[in-house]
Order: C-alpha cells, then sequence, then structure tokens
C-alpha cells in the first residue's frame, strides 16, 4: 500500500514554457502532499506543501507565482514551473504519507532539463 | 533549526562485509526518523520508519536504532551485497517543520564491491 506515482520521469523543456509534473497516490487518500526538489549531489530541500482543497504552503524562498502547486482532489497535486529557466532544471519529487504515523512515501521524481 | 548531518559522505566496502551509516540530528523534538535509499536519477525507496517513542527497527539484513536524546541514529547492513550500492539517506519528522515535514541529510553514497 501507499505508493505514489509521479509522471513524467524527465521532461527537456525551452526556456521561457511551461511545464507540469503530477503526482498521484493510487492507492490511498492524501490531504496533504509534499514537492522537494534535488540538485545534485545536494539534499532534497522542501518546496511546498499542496494542501487538497485550499492553497500550497511555500518555503522561504521558493516563488509562488513561479511554482504553481494545485491539489484539486484527493489524489493529484500538480506542480507547473512556469516560465521556465535552466537555473530551474533540478530533480523535482514528491511525497505522500497513508497517516500520521506511517513514514513518507515518495514518486519516482521528474529530472527537468531546460535548455 | 533542524540539521540533519551524514557520516561519512561516502563508503566503499567489499561484498559481505557489515557497515554502519551514522546520522546525526541537533533537535531531539522529532515525531520520527526516516531512513531511504536512493539509486541514481531515481526516487526514494523507504527503508526503515522509527518513531520518537521507538529504539530501533529492523527489516532483513537492515536494523536502524534511534537514540533521541543524543540526536544519533544509525543504519546497519548485514553482509553488504553490490545490489545494497546506493545513496542512503536518513530523514527526520521534525516538530518545528512545515506540518512535519522530513529535513534530509546530504546521504551516503555506498559502494559495495564484488
Amino acid at each position: 500500500g501507499a505508493v505514489v506515482s509521479q509522471h513524467p520521469s524527465w521532461v527537456i523543456c525551452k526556456s521561457g514554457t511551461s511545464v507540469k509534473i503530477e503526482c498521484r497516490s493510487l492507492d490511498f487518500q492524501a490531504t496533504t502532499m509534499f514537492w522537494y526538489r534535488q540538485f545534485p549531489k545536494q539534499s532534497l530541500m522542501l518546496m511546498a506543501t499542496s494542501n487538497e482543497g485550499s492553497k500550497a504552503t511555500y518555503e522561504q524562498g521558493v516563488e509562488k507565482d513561479k511554482f504553481l502547486i494545485n491539489h484539486a482532489s484527493l489524489t493529484l497535486s500538480t506542480l507547473t514551473v512556469t516560465s521556465a529557466h535552466p537555473e530551474d532544471s533540478s530533480f523535482y519529487i514528491c511525497s505522500a504519507r497513508l497517516a500520521t504515523n506511517y513514514g513518507y512515501t515518495f514518486g519516482s521524481g521528474t529530472r527537468l532539463t531546460v535548455v | 533549526k533542524q540539521e540533519v548531518t551524514q557520516i561519512p559522505a561516502a563508503l566503499s566496502v567489499p561484498e559481505g562485509e557489515n557497515l554502519v551509516l551514522n546520522c546525526s540530528f541537533t533537535d531531539s523534538a522529532i515525531y520520527n526518523l526516516q531512513w531511504f535509499r536512493q539509486d541514481p536519477g531515481k526516487g526514494l525507496t523507504s527503508l526503515l520508519l522509527i518513531q520518537s517513542s521507538q529504539r530501533e527497527q529492523t527489516s532483513g539484513r537492515l536494523n536502524a536504532s534511534l537514540d533521541k536524546s543524543s540526536g544519533r541514529s544509525t543504519l546497519y547492513i548485514a553482509a553488504s551485497q553490490p545490489g545494497d550500492s546506493a545513496t542512503y539517506l536518513c530523514a527526520v519528522g521534525s516538530q518545528g517543520g512545515s506540518q512535519g515535514n522530513l529535513i534530509f541529510g546530504k546521504g551516503t553514497k555506498l559502494s559495495v564491491k564484488p
């Protein structure tokens, strides 16, 4: 149980375009999902907390207008990188958990390359 | 602010050896601690979850311990295999974080030589 699916696994886009990444909880409902970013040889850094039916909570330094998060259902959260630039190239990964006393399950991640 | 440190950053061992990976955290007010494995370019696979009230968890050849008062956790891997080669990440569910999100260490890159 507690499977999180993330798509796409990799994407290449041109500067100035937008990219949408999907994160789905396959066998459970997730009122909260988390979006992380990982730069090469660095640890995962939380970007934002996605809340079903309400606005996401962004970590300090993360531009909410650039990284749009939508959590319209209990099983789907999306992260849209708007007007992407090469410095946005990174590994993006989402997570959720079945319940508060359970561990977190992560998606397989999305490698974004902006050219 | 919670900080998580993992030592060593990289480790290379011959197949069959037992090994210990270390994780330390600065704030003992945690909900839980979780060990993950990450293969290159891949997502995270959860290995073990230790609740703040627990001292250790075991799964197969893996054993994780938690000493909350001293801010330390260890991941013990018995009889290592080449397939264990990966980056191992330690993460704490910190009470001071956003809705209990995870704070990660930078990981230990393990290489097990055949």
